[in-house]
C-alpha cells in the first residue's frame, strides 16, 4: 500500500536549520511528484513546496523561497526539504503528500518547533 | 496568487441531515479543484478531485459540484464520522492554495 513518513521534525532554535525526509513505499517513487504542505497549530493548511518525478521542476510558497530547499533521491525513494534561517512563524507539522495536481496520498507529518 | 475563500467557518448540523459547504475562488481554476477531510491529529484525506470526481474508498454521500469560480461539497446525510473539518485547495496555478477550512460540528 501506498505510503509516506515524515521525519526530521524537532525543537530549533529561530535562525538555525533543519532537514526534513519523507520517505516513500507502495508505489513507483521515480514516477511520482512529491509536495509539502504544513500546519501551525490550531490553524489552516499552507501549500509550502513541489518537487516534479525527476526533480527538474520545483516551486515553492512566497513565505520560503530562498530559505527552503526541496530535493529528492530516487535510489532511496526519499524527498527532502532543507529549511534554513527558520522564523517563529515556521512552526508546524510538516506533511509530505503525492501528486503534482491533486494530492492523493499523505503521510502523518512531522512537527517542527522553532523556539528559543 | 489564487485565494480560496469557505463558508460558513463552522456549519452545525444534525446526523442524518445535509451539509453543505461552499469555496470561491479569487479567479477561474478551472475544474482544478479538490476537497479535504481532517480529522483531529490526523492528516488530511483526499475526498473530492476534478471538483466533482470521489476519490478512491470515499462514500457516495459526498458530492462535489462547481459553478464558475463557486464550488460546493455536499454531505447529504451526515455520518458520525464525517464531524471534522473541510478544505478545498486550487492546483491550477503556482503557488497551490488552501481555503481557511469550514468546521462541521454535532448540532
Amino acid at each position: 500500500q501506498v505510503q509516506l513518513v515524515e521525519s526530521g521534525g524537532g525543537v530549533v532554535q529561530p535562525g538555525r536549520s533543519l532537514r526534513l525526509s519523507c520517505a516513500a513505499s507502495g508505489f513507483t517513487f521515480s514516477s511520482s511528484s512529491i509536495q509539502w504542505v504544513r500546519q501551525a497549530p490550531g490553524k489552516g493548511l499552507e501549500w509550502v513546496a513541489v518537487i516534479s518525478y525527476d526533480g527538474s521542476n520545483k516551486y515553492y510558497a512566497d513565505s520560503v523561497k530562498g530559505r527552503f530547499t526541496i530535493s529528492r533521491d530516487n535510489s532511496k525513494n526519499t524527498v527532502y526539504v532543507q529549511m534554513d534561517s527558520l522564523r517563529a512563524e515556521d512552526t508546524a507539522v510538516y506533511y509530505c503528500a503525492r501528486g503534482w495536481s491533486f494530492l492523493d496520498y499523505w503521510g502523518q507529518g512531522t512537527l517542527v518547533t522553532v523556539s528559543s | 496568487e489564487i485565494v480560496m475563500t469557505q463558508s460558513p467557518a463552522t456549519l452545525s448540523v444534525s446526523p442524518g441531515e445535509r451539509a453543505t459547504l461552499s469555496c470561491r475562488a479569487s479567479q477561474s481554476v478551472n475544474s482544478n479543484l479538490a476537497w479535504f477531510q481532517q480529522k483531529p491529529g490526523q492528516a488530511p484525506r483526499l475526498l473530492i478531485y476534478g471538483a466533482s470526481t470521489r476519490a478512491t474508498g470515499i462514500p457516495a454521500r459526498f458530492s462535489g459540484s462547481a459553478s464558475g469560480t463557486e464550488f460546493t461539497l455536499t454531505i447529504s446525510s451526515l455520518q458520525s464520522e464525517d464531524f471534522a473539518v473541510y478544505y478545498c485547495q486550487q492546483y491550477n496555478n503556482w503557488p497551490r492554495t488552501f481555503g481557511q477550512g469550514t468546521k462541521v460540528e454535532i448540532k
